[in-house]
């Protein structure tokens, strides 16, 4: 069965310094990955994700995240992070290996960033 | 060009009565999801429509709770006799079996049980 950690329940970043939300991965066949932001009151927002090809992917609003198949990570970052930052994110996993779509979320991980 | 819409945003509902939960899918996905978050929390999965397969119900809490799926369109999440523990953001997904099959949220249902 696929599982997700996110070892950390908030994040505290300052405006303007880099961001890393982590996140860990338990699948049999090959992962697919993704990250969602949750704004307050919203629903949840697609951020980027990861199927094959380049580890490094890019995504929306100028994050980006890490396939490390060795760690069994998918690492959400930012360069800079801006006060409008400040959300609930979301990682997920499926097996691609599957025809099965069910995704699989991990707890979520706050963010905030104080300006 | 509309996305996944639910209704309503918010139901405020006495302890012991039935409430219905509505969900439309982005046209054209074939997979349906819910999901139930509680305040601040993370997503716990309730149950996944996927075309004309028998509904994965894993994720449903108890037989108060059920789901219905016409075709490919709108499904409907329906809580019996509902407690105040009931009391949450019911959230509804749809996504293609295209590429990696990222699900498309709604806004939610804002449930609150006196």
């Amino acid at each position: 069965a696929q599982s997700v950690a996110q070892p950390e329940d908030q994040v505290n970043v300052a405006e303007g310094n880099p961001l890393t939300v982590k996140c860990t991965y338990s699948v049999s066949g090959n992962p697919y990955l993704f990250w969602y932001v949750q704004y307050p009151n919203r629903g949840l927002q697609f951020l980027l994700k990861y199927i094959t090809g380049d580890n490094l992917v890019k995504g929306s609003y100028g994050f980006e995240a890490e396939f490390n198949k060795s760690q069994t990570s998918f690492h959400l970052k930012k360069p800079s992070a801006l006060v409008s930052d400040s959300a609930l994110y979301f990682c997920a996993v499926r097996d691609g290996g599957t025809g099965f779509q069910k995704l699989v979320f991990g707890t979520g991980t706050r963010l905030l960033v104080s300006p | 060009g509309a996305g996944v819409s639910q209704s309503p945003s918010n139901k405020v509902t006495e302890k012991g009565k039935d409430v219905e939960l509505r969900c439309d899918p982005i046209s054209g996905h074939t997979a349906l999801y819910w999901y139930r978050q509680s305040l601040g929390q993370g997503l716990e999965f309730l149950i996944y429509f996927q075309g004309n397969s028998a509904p994965d119900k894993s994720g449903l809490p108890s037989d108060r709770f059920s789901a219905e799926r016409t075709g490919e369109s709108v499904s409907t999440l329906t809580i019996q006799r509902t407690q105040q523990e009931d009391s949450a953001v019911y959230l509804c997904a749809s996504s293609s079996k295209r590429g990696g099959n990222e699900q498309f949220f709604g806004p939610g249902t804002r449930l609150t049980v006196l």
